[in-house]
């Protein structure tokens, strides 16, 4: 079973900023946290990912909080095209690790709102 | 920007029919992962593949399944007799393995399209 739980839905007005929320309280100290999305059934798409400090790219900002239980995805000035399902996952950690698989939950479904 | 490409982007199969889904990875990568999203359902892992052999499989992956990495490019993965349960997307990724001192890993999977499968 997937280490995380995401709202199942959230809107967003285009041009604002949107923010995703995502629980993972059991997860280890070396164990990332990665965030993809998937519009209307295309492939998944990598967006980022983090151990313990924020990240940034050109796609958005991840904050984790300091105990590293729950992590917030930003997308800083949402399109229409932003809107899509987004999946949170914990990666086991390496080297030496079986479980290299992505556990998928059901995501939180972000629809951005003209 | 480097890309995984999937063919074909819609198979429709008749029931019993073996179907050969195709897969270029990523050209430097050398972890290759099929996936499969039963519509309305999650992404489920099936197998992950490096240095010519599976890696890992899931419960899903059973001995109607099969991947090959036939050429120095392309990643297959073979349905020998389909089901109608095995409608489905199936989405490839693949992944650059990283080096550090003392250890190798397994960096970030990028997925292809996927192929949707149609078992009639």
């Amino acid at each position: 079973d997937a280490k995380t739980t995401q709202p199942p839905s959230m809107d967003c007005a285009e041009g604002r900023a949107a923010n995703l929320p995502c629980n993972h309280s059991t997860i280890s100290g070396n164990e990332y946290v990665y965030w993809y999305r998937q519009i209307h059934s295309q492939g998944p798409q990598y967006i980022i990912h983090g151990l313990k400090n924020n990240e940034t790219n050109e796609m958005a900002s991840l904050i984790i909080t300091e105990d590293r239980k729950s992590s917030t995805l930003i997308l800083p000035h949402a399109t229409l095209r932003d809107t899509a399902v987004y999946y949170c996952i914990v990666r086991p950690p390496e080297p030496g690790d079986s479980n290299y698989q992505l556990i998928w939950g059901a995501g939180t479904k972000l629809i951005i709102k003209p | 920007e480097p890309e995984v490409t999937q063919t074909p982007s819609h198979q429709v199969t008749q029931m019993g029919q073996e179907v050969i889904l195709r897969c270029v990875p990523i050209s430097n990568h050398l972890y290759f992962y099929w996936y499969r999203q039963i519509l309305g359902q999650k992404v489920e892992f099936l197998v992950s593949f490096y240095n010519n052999e599976i890696s890992e499989k899931s419960e899903i992956f059973d001995d109607q399944f099969s991947v090959e990495r036939p050429d120095g490019s392309n990643f297959t993965l073979k349905i020998r007799s389909t089901k109608l349960e095995d409608s489905a997307m199936y989405f490839c990724a693949s992944s650059e393995e990283l080096e550090s001192v003392g250890h190798r890993s397994r960096d970030t999977q990028y997925f292809g399209p996927g192929t949707r499968l149609t078992v009639l």
